[in-house]
């Protein structure tokens, strides 16, 4: 069966620091890979979504960045995060981008102060 | 824009009484339908998907979708209290990434 991975699962930041939040995928090959962010009490925003290695579809446009070095691997970076950087950082995975339902791994909750 | 419209909430149903959760969708191209349930703090968890018109059972829940209408639902029979958590509608518009609702938070009370 699959398993979709994060870590750190909590992360506390001064503002202006940098950021990498790592994901990954066991049990399937292939997988198109999606970074979300939640705000408090706020739906979900798609950051970046990517189809294969190196990849990457930017949906928002903002201080981060994401990079996928391995199939089943995604990394979401910042060189300086900002104060409203701060949320629920959700990774997940699907078979596809048409048609088919995504997975959502455990999540970061990322605090800068 | 392609756009997934939830109520926010709350909806309170007492104990065992049915809940009726609703969602509609943009566009009119869609054709996969998802709902998740996102315990507070938690992530989302797929409960039901449902991609033809009508009804689709699991359980104690029942996926509704009108095309026509561009409307899903999803019923929840004999409500639970560990049934309280926020409801994300998600539909697909084919080619691009899910569509996610706001959410509706349920609360069901003992």
């Amino acid at each position: 069966s699959q398993t979709i991975h994060q870590w750190p699962a909590t992360l506390v930041q001064p503002v202006g620091s940098p950021l990498s939040l790592e994901c990954t995928v066991e049990g399937t090959s292939n997988p198109n890979l999606y970074w979300y962010r939640q705000a408090a009490g706020r739906g979900l925003q798609l950051l970046f979504y990517s189809v294969g290695i190196g990849q990457i579809s930017s949906e928002v446009p903002q201080n981060l960045s994401a990079s996928r070095p391995q199939d089943r691997q995604f990394i979401l970076s910042s060189k300086k995060l900002l104060l409203s950087d701060s949320g629920f950082y959700l990774c997940a995975w699907s078979v596809s981008v048409r048609g088919s339902e995504q997975f959502f791994g455990p999540g970061t909750r990322l605090t800068v102060l | 824009q392609k756009e997934v419209e939830q109520n926010s909430g709350p909806l309170s149903v007492p104990e065992g009484a049915i809940a009726s959760l609703n969602c509609t969708y943009s566009d009119r191209g869609s054709q996969s339908f998802f709902w998740y349930r996102q315990y507070s703090g938690k992530s989302p968890e797929l409960i039901m998907s449902i991609y033809s018109n009508g009804d689709k059972e699991d359980g104690r829940f029942t996926a509704q979708l009108n095309k026509a209408s561009q409307y899903v639902s999803l019923l929840i029979r004999d409500s639970q209290p560990s049934d309280s958590a926020t409801y994300l509608c998600a539909v697909n518009p084919g080619n691009t990434p899910l569509v996610f609702g706001k959410g509706t938070r349920l609360s069901v009370i003992a």
